[in-house]
């Protein structure tokens, strides 16, 4: 199965918030990622969180990890239609001295104004 | 401005062409990535490369080639024998060496074959 797993849509009204979700499978993965793709365009980093950590905020998104199950949360507050992309979660992989990211499939977002 | 560059943005080949995708970075970053995105199944690892004069294959190497003569280049071979090469091709760096790995993406190539 895939490592990495998103539900491919969310859509929600301007102005309620956003909680995109994501589950991963490797326990001993040190930073977990969230990028954003606007249309036609490549993937920006949006956040990330160490593996340490069970939340981190960063003005309108918060994310959660629950390692014990291995799932990973983007909340979006007070969503804009600006915020309409596609939303991958990432994981780090080690191995042999590199660092390798898997993605997951990616979670489209689709604001209602 | 430091960042990626991928050229050029749209590329349409006949079947049985092989094409170069080009992709420079300015960030000094050691590593860099190839990704192939099809609609509904996220980023794939084609090649990447941790320093000049190596590289290694992905998940999905087969009917691409790549090399890194360079620092700051990292082209894409899409070679005939790639089943089927339509789809969106993206470029990354990193500077690597570390856990933290958060990789700078380019704009992307949209590659149709006819």
């Amino acid at each position: 199965g895939e490592d990495v797993e998103q539900s491919l849509f969310l859509s929600v009204r301007e102005g309620d918030s956003s909680v995109i979700n994501c589950t991963y499978t490797d326990s001993s993965s040190t930073y977990l990622y969230w990028y954003k793709q606007e249309p036609g365009a490549g993937l920006q980093l949006l956040t990330y969180i160490f593996s340490n950590m069970d939340m981190k905020q960063d003005q309108r998104l918060t994310v959660l990890l629950n390692k014990k199950d291995k799932h990973l949360s983007l909340r979006i507050a007070d969503t804009q239609t600006g915020d309409s992309a596609i939303y991958f979660c990432a994981e780090i992989l080690s191995g042999a001295g590199s660092y390798q990211l898997t993605f997951g499939k990616g979670t489209k977002l689709s604001v209602i104004p | 401005d430091g960042g990626i560059t991928q050229s050029p943005k749209y590329l349409f080949r006949k079947e049985g062409q092989n094409v170069t995708l080009s992709c420079e970075q300015n960030l000094n970053h050691d590593a860099m990535y190839w990704y192939r995105q099809d609609p509904g199944q996220g980023l794939r690892l084609i090649y990447y490369s941790q320093i000049v004069n190596d590289f290694q294959k992905g998940d999905i190497a087969e009917g691409y080639s790549v090399s890194r003569e360079k620092k700051e280049s990292f082209p894409l071979t899409v070679t005939s024998a790639q089943k089927n090469p339509t789809a969106f091709y993206l470029c990354a760096s990193t500077r690597g060496g570390s856990a933290y790995n958060e990789q700078f993406f380019g704009p992307g190539t949209r590659l149709t074959v006819l």
